[in-house]
């Protein structure tokens, strides 16, 4: 299994409160990316990062923040939870050469906004 | 934008029974194509990927998926599927010179001993 990291792996926390969710790497892979799962939706892309320092949205972004400042860390923030942000959380990372689109993906986050 | 399409959203099946897997994406130039596997409580490992060649592509536990490129499809397939191969299966396409897989919306597969 690729060596990816995701703490905290749960997570109960109160609407309006910060929660930041931590995704640490050990292949030095370029790509990284967030992932909310959820029921009927499959896998929805929140943000990515393709260096760092650099990041871009996804379909999903509002009400999310991330932040690289090292290549093997890339962290996902949400200012002020909110129930709707119930989910499990993905991180993924993925080579840039050779640029397959294989994925790998970590254990995921449990997190329950009340 | 590009999109993919699993056509199953739950599946039942009994032990021994055939397994097929519909996925479409919408992409018409160069393409790679992923199965991945989530069984329950985990999370998702590849389960087969087509880049070029032979259409036809064999991954673990028993599974492939062929490559129709006139139909822009990459059904999953499984001639006899056992209890353990319950879990949900998400299709996934990334076109050339993108960085970004788009993802189907997965298929929960019930296999019943």
């Amino acid at each position: 299994d690729a060596g990816i990291t995701q703490s905290p792996r749960h997570k109960v926390t109160e609407t309006g409160t910060p929660v930041t969710l931590r995704c640490h790497q050990t292949e030095n892979h370029r790509y990284m990316y967030w992932y909310r799962q959820d029921p009927g939706h499959g896998l929805r892309l929140i943000h990515y990062s393709y260096g760092v320092k650099d990041t871009d949205k996804g379909e999903v972004s509002d009400g999310y923040s991330v932040s690289r400042s090292k290549t093997e860390d890339f962290l996902l923030t949400l200012e002020s939870a909110t129930s709707s942000q119930t989910s499990v959380y993905f991180c993924a990372i993925s080579e840039s050469v050779p640029n397959t689109g294989e994925l790998f993906f970590g254990e995921g986050s449990r997190l329950t906004v009340l | 934008a590009q999109s993919v399409s699993q056509h199953n959203h739950h599946v039942i099946l009994s032990e021994a029974a055939s397994l097929e897997l519909g996925c479409n994406y919408s992409y018409g130039g160069t393409v790679n194509l992923f199965w991945y596997v989530q069984y329950p409580g985990q999370h998702l490992q590849l389960l087969l990927k087509y880049f070029s060649g032979d259409p036809l592509v064999k991954g673990i536990k028993g599974f492939e998926a062929e490559f129709i490129k006139s139909k822009f499809s990459f059904n999953l397939r499984k001639p006899s599927v056992q209890w353990s191969d319950t879990a949900e299966y998400f299709c996934a396409a990334q076109s050339g010179g993108s960085y970004i897989p788009t993802f189907g919306r997965g298929t929960s597969l019930i296999v019943h001993p």
